[in-house]
């Protein structure tokens, strides 16, 4: 079974600050981690993603994650929060050879001007 | 990139009558096909995974004569909500994977059932 976390509902945070959005992950064998942004009314578009290799993913619009096999984590970051940032996050796994996604419920980010 | 699209972006409908949402890979071929469904500030829940020719595997408490899938090609899945009712309002997203299954994510269609 594979499964995702993300233990905060809702996640505030100061335009200019750093932001953090939270996930662990269960999964069997090794894990290939996503993270996607969702804004009103739209699908999901890619921010990133961890296959192997380099435990620090850079990805799209700033964003970053950082693989940690220990913690079974991959938390997103971005150093400098932008208002636009404001939108649901989703973290998701899966396994290898298994082509189902595993998503977490969301975690909404509110960049305050 | 990848791109998906899906068609209608919205629908509104009378409740009895059924609805077919298409979902087409744009600029690659994808051997699978996804159907999600998501309540408003919840998270994607799997309704379905169709292959190419073949038949669809839907999750558990999905009614397969509701959501009728179709797979026809390598670039166009449809969902079609059958008989649609109010409690089948909803987002539905469809995502397309290739040979690296990779899911690439449609825009999602709203549905309101009237």
């Amino acid at each position: 079974a594979q499964s995702v976390a993300q233990p905060e509902d809702q996640v505030n945070v100061a335009e200019g600050n750093p932001l953090t959005v939270k996930c662990t992950y269960s999964v069997s064998g090794n894990p290939y981690l996503f993270w996607y942004v969702q804004y009103p009314n739209r699908g999901l578009q890619f921010l990133l993603k961890y296959i192997t290799g380099d435990n620090l993913v850079k990805g799209s619009y700033g964003f970053e994650a950082e693989f940690n096999k220990s913690q079974t984590s991959f938390h997103l970051k971005k150093p400098s929060a932008l208002v636009s940032d404001s939108a649901l996050y989703f973290c998701a796994v899966r396994s290898y050879g298994n082509n189902r996604l595993a998503f977490g419920k969301g975690n909404q980010v509110v960049v305050i001007p | 990139g990848a791109v998906v699209s899906q068609h209608p972006s919205w629908v509104i409908c009378k409740s009895g009558t059924s609805v077919k949402i298409e979902c087409r890979s744009l600029d690659f071929q994808a051997t699978t096909m996804f159907w999600y469904r998501q309540f408003p500030k919840q998270s994607l829940m799997l309704m379905a995974t169709s292959n190419e020719g073949s038949k669809a595997t839907y999750e558990q408490g999905v009614e397969k004569d509701k959501f009728l899938i179709n797979h026809a090609s390598l670039t166009l899945s449809t969902l079609t909500v059958t008989s649609a009712h109010p409690e089948d309002s909803s987002f539905y997203i469809c995502s397309a994977a290739g040979t690296l299954n990779e899911q690439f994510f449609g825009p999602g269609t709203r549905l309101t059932v009237l």
